[in-house]
């Protein structure tokens, strides 16, 4: 059974650019969080899709924007991509969160370096 | 809003001895706490999780967190360490809007 999958492992990028970041769910998972991990810090909560639909947002700007599609991967966009995006950035995957103590399962990350 | 405040940057223990990570954590509800562990280059991993069955809660490889509403504590444990255990280990709260709140995470170094 396959984990959590994301894509590219490591991108580099120069100022202003986008992006985009993929990730595949853990087989029968339909919930699909993304999460910030910059050097030496957690990971920040980015935002959580479900049934296609954006259901959950962090404090990150709308140059951060996601999608959802039918078979449940997902997309991360980050547009005019600044310095401080450097970071790894990690997908998570899990059943709809109907309670907090459901299990979200990560995936290895993708490296983002901004130059 | 939920948060949770590693107490410890960097935990050093020798091969055998035990390891503690403290993690406190503040929440206006019932919370649901987690332990996770990242290896180098590698994703995050579920040790436990504490559900509000039972305030003692054990876990993979070994480790087990105690939850003491009394003090806001979910301190992590293991009696005897590793040379694998050596990691960065992250305390995690989820509340009712379901996103996981990480703490800063405390680096794990096994000394042989």
């Amino acid at each position: 059974d396959a984990g959590v999958t994301q894509s590219p492992t490591h991108l580099i990028k120069t100022r202003g650019q986008q992006v985009t970041l993929r990730c595949s769910p853990k087989s029968g998972h339909d919930t699909v969080s993304w999460y910030q991990q910059a050097l030496g810090q957690g990971p920040q909560f980015i935002f959580q899709y479900y049934e296609e639909e954006e259901r959950q947002r962090g404090n990150f700007p709308d140059r951060f924007s996601g999608h959802q599609f039918p078979n449940y991967s997902s997309e991360l966009n980050v547009n005019a991509l600044l310095l401080g995006d450097s970071a790894l950035y990690l997908c998570a995957s899990s059943l709809v969160l109907a309670l907090s103590t459901d299990t979200q399962y990560f995936g290895p990350g993708t490296r983002l370096t901004v130059l | 809003a939920q948060s949770v405040t590693q107490l410890d940057s960097h935990v050093s223990v020798s091969e055998g001895t035990p390891v503690l990570l403290r993690c406190n954590y503040s929440s206006s509800y019932s919370p649901s706490l987690f332990w996770y562990v990242q290896h180098p280059n590698k994703g995050l991993q579920l040790l436990l999780k504490y559900t509000s069955a039972a305030t003692l809660v054990k876990g993979i490889n070994g480790f087990e967190a105690e939850f003491k509403k009394s003090e806001t504590s979910f301190h992590l444990t293991k009696p005897s360490a590793h040379m694998s255990d050596a990691a960065e280990y992250f305390c995690v709260v989820s509340v009712a809007d379901y996103k996981l709140s990480f703490g800063a995470g405390t680096t794990v170094t096994v000394r042989a």
